[in-house]
């Protein structure tokens, strides 16, 4: 269990848009900004989105993140076979003073 | 071209320690936060332990509190994570991370695997 909530699952199909939500807190999310992660199978995470919008150089433009109160979001257009992977939201949380992770959401490309 | 090393892992005993190093090449280390992150078999990513570039400022998740200790030589490139008293639950693999900014972590290592079992 986290203090961020993700949907544990989201699917599409080639081309579709696909969009993955996850919730926080006045201590997190609400007053931090949001960073999103990508872990394809046996590999390591890489840093997708930034500061709630921001691509690192590199990451497809296909990509996009925002955020909202206590809210952020991550969105991939165009959907493509290589995006089928685990996303996390992270923030840092003012009163744990500690980074947080969701629980993660596979994204299946059917 | 940054790279980020981790070593240390290997199989340990419930109640034993075990210390895990991250050799870092292509960046100026000490102008960088950093973290350790671990995930447990067929888990999702926790966060452990981070510390800013002078090494002077600490954080552990309550989970490894008291029991874990980061820390940075800045002159030889290394983060390092000394992990005291070790649980069943600390099984994980280990990844370092660099932070761009604080909790930005732009660049991770391969990752070691670390096994409390008897």
């Amino acid at each position: 269990q986290s203090v961020l909530t993700q949907p544990p699952s989201a699917s599409g199909t080639p081309g579709q848009r696909v969009t993955i939500s996850c919730s926080g807190s006045s201590s997190n999310i609400g007053s931090n900004t949001v960073n999103w992660y990508q872990q394809l199978p046996g590999t390591a995470p890489k840093l997708l989105i930034y500061s709630n919008y921001q691509r690192p150089s590199g990451v497809p433009d296909r990509f996009s993140g925002s955020k909202s109160g206590t809210s952020a979001s991550l969105a991939i257009s165009g959907l493509q076979a290589e995006d089928e992977a685990d996303y996390y939201c992270a923030a840092w949380d003012d009163s744990l003073n500690a980074y947080v992770f969701g629980i993660g959401t596979k994204v299946t490309v059917l | 071209e940054v790279q980020l090393v981790e070593s240390g892992g290997g199989l340990v005993q419930p109640g034993g320690s075990l210390r895990l190093s991250c050799a870092v090449f292509g960046f100026t280390f000490s102008s960088h936060a950093m973290s350790w992150v671990r995930q447990a078999p067929g888990k999702g990513l926790e966060w452990v332990s981070g510390t800013t570039g002078s090494g002077g400022t600490t954080y552990y998740a309550d989970s490894v509190k008291g029991r874990f200790t980061i820390s940075r030589d800045n002159s030889k490139n290394t983060l390092y994570l000394q992990m005291n008293s070790l649980r069943a639950e600390d099984t994980a693999v280990y990844y370092c991370a660099k932070a761009l900014l604080w909790s930005e972590l732009d660049y991770w290592g391969q990752g070691t695997l670390v096994t409390v079992s008897s």
